[in-house]
């Protein structure tokens, strides 16, 4: 398949291992989060979203975590598996606007 | 599956050509977004349409243009295609516009070459 950003970063974890994958954003005035996850050959994913009025919200062995303070934003996997290897990208979507602002995305791969 | 069909999912062209990409939103989405995917620029938005009418624009080149039809499915016109234009494109689609909570549903994409 395809690779895209063949330079991303890239974080490695083994089978079974709890996933944090970290994104920092850049308009303070965006007020929805999203997580994508993308896989070779594939288009982004819907993983799990946040509203800005809150700081955490979690999903099936996914949570992700916002700071405003600091303008960060998380996305945790619980129990890593093989399936989760992937391109792991946030997006925020700037207030008022309807366009999302994608990161530079995060390769997760899962070792046995 | 999302329910986002993107065609065709290969395109090879030479430089100056003019392509068209295609894209169906799922069933009963009104709006259609456009990105484009490169290795140095990530995930680009390129332009949304909502029922017809477009919405917004982001880092979209005067040399493309789209349009949404009255069946809701949209067109991606690039024309004097240059080697820098080689990428994915993304057409994603969700229910309305305005609120956050309309999803964006991506589909496979279209990978374009530029030869």
């Amino acid at each position: 398949g395809e690779s895209v950003g063949l330079h991303l970063p890239t974080l490695s974890v083994q089978e079974g291992d709890n996933s944090i994958i970290n994104c920092a954003y850049s308009n303070s005035a965006s007020d929805y989060f999203i997580w994508y996850k993308q896989e070779s050959g594939k288009g982004p994913q819907f993983i799990i979203d946040i509203r800005s009025n809150m700081d955490k919200r979690q999903g099936q062995r996914v949570t992700v975590l916002l700071n405003k303070t600091v303008k960060h934003l998380s996305l945790q996997i619980a129990a890593t598996q093989p399936g989760d290897s992937a391109v792991y990208f946030c997006a925020e979507r700037p207030g008022g606007y309807n366009k999302l602002i994608f990161g530079a995305g995060t390769r997760l791969a899962v070792h046995p | 599956d999302s329910g986002v069909t993107q065609t065709p999912k290969h395109l090879i062209t030479a430089t100056g050509q003019r392509v068209t990409l295609r894209c169906s939103p799922r069933s009963g989405d009104l709006s259609v977004y456009w990105y484009q995917q490169s290795l140095d620029q990530g995930l680009q938005f390129l332009i949304q349409y909502y029922n017809g009418e477009e919405r917004a624009k982001g880092n979209i080149l005067e040399r493309f243009s789209a349009q949404q039809f009255p069946d809701l499915h949209s067109e991606l016109n690039l024309s004097s295609l240059e080697l820098g234009d080689s990428a994915l494109y993304f057409c994603a689609s969700s229910q309305g516009t305005g609120d956050p909570k309309n999803i964006q549903y991506f589909g496979a994409g279209t990978r374009l070459s530029v030869l």
